[in-house]
């Protein structure tokens, strides 16, 4: 099985930075993802790791260590609209199955 | 143009009555999924399609029945709805369930409510 952890809430201030961890168990990994998801709305992707680093695309980055089973996301220059929940995904194994923490909810405050 | 698309979006219905949602992409992906986000918003499988044939089935009640008619659809009946069964249901698709960098995109999801 898989155990995945995430914090549940944090705040921050608008044009900060904000990292927002993950950490996982699993018996077979093969990739983590990380999605946003802004109140009543679907979720969407922003990110894939499958190797240890960092990638990096625009405000966002994330960082995977696999040895540690950790993933954190960076959020950069936070804006308003950067509230929402965040969720970190682990896939397991050579299919597309993906089991999601139970996300982290972002508010982010003038 | 919508990619992932599932009516209805809101659904309220009565304790034992049976449902269904409806999904289709029109992004020529090859594999869906089915979705189930409670009200601690946790995201967790339901059912998982690829090319018409089932690849993922989590614990789920047999009260659930997926049918995809072919694979841009994926269709989710629920028979005797309970309580419990109240959450709303999200529809996924990607381009296949082979693994390999495979984002999966959401439809805007149906949110059931059973009384």
């Amino acid at each position: 099985g898989q155990n995945i952890d995430q914090p549940t809430e944090m705040t921050a201030t608008e044009g900060a930075i904000v990292q927002i961890n993950c950490t996982y168990q699993t018996s077979g990994f093969n990739g983590l993802f990380w999605y946003q998801q802004h109140a009543g709305e679907a979720p969407t992707f922003l990110s894939y790791n499958v190797l240890d680093g960092l990638e990096e695309k625009g405000r966002f980055s994330s960082f995977l260590s696999r040895s540690k089973g950790y993933s954190y996301l960076l959020l950069k220059e936070l804006q308003m609209k950067d509230s929402a929940s965040y969720l970190c995904a682990v896939r397991d194994g050579g299919g597309n199955k993906l089991t999601f923490g139970t996300g982290t909810q972002l508010k982010v405050e003038l | 143009d919508t990619a992932v698309s599932q009516t209805p979006k809101y659904l309220v219905t009565q304790m034992g009555n049976d449902k269904s949602i409806k999904c289709e992409q029109n992004l020529g992906h090859d594999t869906m999924y089915w979705y189930k986000q409670d009200s601690k918003k946790f995201l967790k499988i339901m059912f998982s399609y690829n090319n018409k044939e089932l690849i993922i089935n989590e614990t789920v009640p047999n009260r659930f029945s997926p049918k995809s008619p072919d694979k841009a659809h994926l269709n989710l009946h629920i028979n005797s709805l309970e309580l419990g069964d109240s959450a709303v249901y999200f529809c996924a698709s990607s381009q296949d369930s082979s693994g390999g960098w495979l984002e999966q995109y959401f439809g805007p999801g149906t949110r059931l409510t059973v009384t």
